[in-house]
């Protein structure tokens, strides 16, 4: 297993389209994250899934996002209409619902530019 | 108001120093996570506290759960530690998501 994979790496796109992200998790792995990172600040959580449930959404998450996670394995996020305020690091990281081990591998992340 | 306070924010030392970067919160938490980031983005977990310490090489992390404060520490510092280290917390009983620190980017001149 190589970790947590995600991609593209970059991408750079035009204001009002629309892009979408992957992220294949450690396979073993049932819960996997999407966080989005700005220049100079922490990541911030965007949503989260066990198996093929969304679990959880932040109010980060506009109608413009969507995220899913269809037979429980790899995750999309899509951002619709991307505007500006878009442009950010967008981090995944999966984690086992082992009780003894809740630590986390994150994905290098998608550099997303909004131009 | 941040959740996850750390500091300080930048850190600059020489090499063979002893470092030590804080961490405090306002609630709480089920675990305390230290992370290190690298530029270009790919984040490492290094340790995950729920009481104690622990050690991991030249790492060590501590945490005092009654003063909602940790520690990490590195011995012996060396040029290649040179990154953003982040605190990361989860509150409560839920392990759904990591509230994070804004980092504290640590540069180790030879």
């Amino acid at each position: 297993d190589t970790g947590v994979s995600q991609d593209p790496r970059h991408k750079i796109t035009k204001r009002g389209q629309n892009v979408t992200f992957r992220c294949d998790p450690i396979s073993e792995h049932n819960r996997l994250y999407w966080y989005r990172q700005t220049l100079g600040q922490g990541p911030e959580f965007l949503t989260y899934f066990q198996n093929e449930a969304q679990l959880e959404k932040s109010r980060l998450l506009s109608d413009r996002f969507s995220a899913e996670r269809p037979k429980g394995s790899f995750s999309t996020l899509e951002i619709q209409r991307t505007e500006q305020g878009d442009s950010a690091m967008y981090l995944c990281a999966s984690s086992s619902r082992d009780r003894k081990y809740y630590g986390y591998t994150f994905g290098s992340g998608t550099r997303l530019t909004v131009v | 108001k941040n959740e996850v306070e750390q500091s300080p924010q930048n850190l600059t030392a020489q090499e063979g120093e002893f470092i030590t970067i804080n961490c405090s919160y306002s609630v709480g938490i089920s675990a305390l996570h230290w992370l290190q980031q690298h530029p270009g983005g790919g984040i490492v977990s290094l340790f995950m506290l729920s009481s104690g310490k622990k050690k991991h090489g030249r790492l060590i992390a501590t945490i005092n759960i009654q003063e909602k404060h940790s520690s990490l520490h590195i011995t012996a510092s060396h040029p290649r530690d040179s990154a953003v280290y982040i605190c990361a917390v989860n509150y409560g009983g839920s392990q759904g998501n990591l509230i994070f620190g804004k980092g504290t980017k640590l540069s180790v001149k030879p």
